[in-house]
């Protein structure tokens, strides 16, 4: 079992609508969580960190199941602005400073 | 202030040979990172730097070797490049400070390998 997992998609959601989408994590022991976004040939860049049970910034909530191990982030009001390839991190507990990304999920944005 | 910068930005190679990537960061960040990008999969680590003077294998580092030049300076090196090693490389830094394990990319190396 990969130690991060999501749904590639893509997620085609009209312009205004929300979406949704999870990322299950295997390590137990993980007690932060970050999402990234990657725009289209480009870096990744940090959108939020999860350190708690959520965190909101705005149009975009991340929540976290400890029980489940998974983490999901919501975006309202979608914006064209808004597609990208969201790339869920879980830091590597073993090993200072080491991120474990998982493979991303495109979400495209239509008008 | 840059961030991170790696040149070269794109790069094409025949089997056999040789090549460094650069990447540099101006943010005074103790930890850098090299990572490669695959269709399909996650960001791979490929070596990583926690501090000047000490560089780790990830979890790829067969056919690469790095070199911390200095704080700023992380260089990923292909000895002899093979097909497989066609990607998109990311160089990263993180200052890993208290709670933040934060890593700013660099905009990517493009390589292809033929």
């Amino acid at each position: 079992r990969k130690e991060v997992e999501q749904d590639p998609g893509p997620f085609n959601v009209p312009e205004g609508a929300t979406v949704a989408f999870n990322c299950t994590y295997s390590n137990s022991a993980s007690q932060s969580f970050f999402w990234y976004r990657q725009d289209c040939r480009k870096e990744p860049k940090l959108l939020m960190s999860v350190y708690s049970s959520g965190n909101e910034d705005g149009r975009f909530t991340a929540q976290l199941n400890r029980a489940s191990q998974y983490i999901s982030l919501l975006i309202r009001d979608s914006k064209l602005s808004d597609s990208a390839t969201y790339l869920c991190v879980v830091p590597s507990t073993d090993s200072w400073g080491k991120l474990q990304f998982g493979a991303g999920t495109q979400v495209v944005v239509t008008p | 202030n840059a961030g991170v910068t790696q040149t070269p930005k794109f790069q094409v190679l025949k089997t056999g040979q040789s090549m460094t990537l650069q990447c540099a960061q101006d943010m005074n960040h103790n930890s850098m990172y090299w990572y490669r990008q695959d269709p399909g999969m996650g960001l791979r680590l490929i070596y990583y730097s926690a501090s000047e003077g000490t560089t780790d294998k990830g979890e790829v580092p067969n056919g690469y070797n790095v070199s911390r030049l200095n704080k700023r300076e992380f260089s990923l090196r292909l000895e002899s490049a093979a097909p497989s090693q066609t990607s998109v490389y990311f160089c990263a830094s993180s200052d890993r400070t208290g709670r933040s394990d934060t890593q700013y990319f660099g905009p990517g190396t493009r390589l292809t390998v033929l």
